[in-house]
């Protein structure tokens, strides 16, 4: 069972960027997915996460209107698009797993990725 | 929203001794959706328990959790060089934002 970050870089402010995590190991379509950021030497922040067939999305108001997280099942891929980057969106930002199938309930996260960084600077 | 707040922020502890962790929320977390993960510098975070007191898959039988409603508390009962690291507690569930706490740092006295 293995998640894996990428896409992340250094971008000016008002840039976008496309965040990836490829899955493997375990049933990707059955599983809420989720994106988690770290502010360099701050805690943990949710920002968002999207159901299994990718038609619920919710997210943390500080990102609301500039990011928008998707899936692609058939790729067992999950994305994060980020839009109108900020100097505070700079991060280490994880994709992460709920420990169960959905049911309705959104569950701990059992599975991390290594993280990807973002960096936004002029 | 349900803020949660961690206390202490840093913990200083010789191995071998008793960590208490507390994580309080602004509200009560239902049915005791309430996570505790160990995050270790430049790795990603751990799950250590959900459920509030449910170890997950492959974590030491030192680690304990307990609480419900408002207060949570993580137990770490007898502290090993591979413990001093920073944890996290979120509350998880069916209402989105899945917030976490601040954090508490165990460091080594």
């Amino acid at each position: 069972v293995q998640l894996l970050e990428s896409g992340g870089g250094l971008v000016q402010p008002g840039g976008s960027l496309r965040l990836s995590c490829a899955a493997s190991g375990f049933t990707f379509s059955s599983y809420t997915m989720s994106w988690v950021r770290q502010a360099p030497g701050k805690g943990l922040e949710w920002v968002a996460h999207v159901t299994p067939d990718g038609r619920q999305q919710w997210y943390a108001d500080s990102v609301k209107g500039r990011f928008t997280g998707s899936r692609d099942n058939s790729k067992n891929t999950l994305f994060l698009q980020i839009n109108n980057l900020r100097a505070e969106d700079t991060a280490v930002y994880y994709c992460a797993r709920d420990g169960i199938p959905y049911n309705g309930i959104y569950d701990a996260f059992d599975i991390w990725g290594q993280g990807t960084m973002v960096t936004v600077s002029s | 929203e349900i803020v949660l707040t961690q206390s202490p922020g840093t913990l200083s502890l010789s191995p071998g001794e008793r960590a208490t962790l507390s994580c309080r929320a602004s509200q009560s977390v239902s049915s005791s959706y309430l996570a505790w993960y160990q995050q270790k510098p430049g790795q990603a975070p751990r799950l250590l328990i959900y459920g509030a007191s449910s170890r997950a898959t492959g974590i030491p039988d030192r680690f304990g959790g307990s609480g419900s409603g408002t207060d949570f508390t993580l137990t770490i009962s007898r502290l090993e060089p591979e413990d001093f690291a920073v944890y996290y507690c979120q509350r998880y569930g069916s209402s989105p934002p899945l917030t976490f706490g601040g954090g508490t740092k165990v460091e080594i006295k």
